[in-house]
């Protein structure tokens, strides 16, 4: 079966400290990758995805950047992080087998003092 | 810019009514329309999708209504439980990367 693992689940930083938050999926080859940021009573927005190792696409320019260095593994870091990036950081992934359905992990809680 | 748009933000059902949630989309490309349940602190979880050559889908007690011409589709949650209690978010799908609605919060009371 399939697993999708986030770790932190919460996270208290100060502003200024750098940041990573690391997902691991489990049970699929290849899949697709997300990292979504939800403010509080809010939609999700799409931060970065990455179709391949080494392979990352950024929707929206910002403080944080994304790494997947290995097929299943995908990593959320900052060097300095900001008052604005407190937030609830969802990673999700497509199998590898195709298809459209996207599975959420459980998410990290971050906390920017 | 929203590219999908989502109605109520919040609204509130007696147990065993029916609560709908309405959204609506601009780009024609979209292709896949899925819908979400999340509950307070943890992951968005699937809850039932559907694609455009389809008008409605029905699973268990959830329905998708998809009405193509008027870019819109809905949500129906029948017989309404406590236990649906939750944030419903509609999304639409192009080139591997999903668009999400903003969100509705259903209250269902017992």
């Amino acid at each position: 079966s399939q697993t999708i693992h986030q770790w932190p689940a919460t996270l208290v930083q100060p502003v200024g400290s750098p940041l990573s938050l690391e997902c691991t999926v489990e049970g699929t080859s290849n899949p697709n990758l997300y990292w979504y940021r939800q403010a509080a009573g809010r939609g999700l927005q799409l931060l970065f995805y990455s179709v391949g190792i080494g392979q990352i696409s950024s929707e929206v320019p910002q403080n944080l950047s994304a790494s997947r260095p290995q097929d299943r593994q995908f990593i959320l870091s900052s060097k300095k992080l900001l008052l604005s990036d407190s937030g609830f950081y969802l990673c999700a992934y497509t199998p590898g087998t195709g298809g459209d359905e996207q599975f959420f992990g459980p998410g990290t809680r971050l906390t920017v003092l | 810019q929203q590219q999908v748009k989502q109605s109520p933000q919040s609204l509130i059902v007696q147990k065993g009514g029916i609560s709908i949630i309405n959204c609506a989309y601009e780009n024609t490309a979209f292709d896949y329309f899925p819908w979400y349940q999340q509950f307070p602190g943890k992951g968005p979880a699937l809850l039932i999708a559907i694609r455009p050559d389809v008008s409605e889908k029905k699973e268990g007690r959830f329905t998708i209504s998809f009405n193509k011409s008027a870019k819109q589709f809905s949500l129906h949650i029948m017989d309404s439980q406590p236990g649906d209690s939750a944030t419903y978010f509609c999304a639409a799908s192009w080139d591997y990367k999903l668009s999400f609605g903003a969100g509705t919060t259903v209250t269902v009371r017992a």
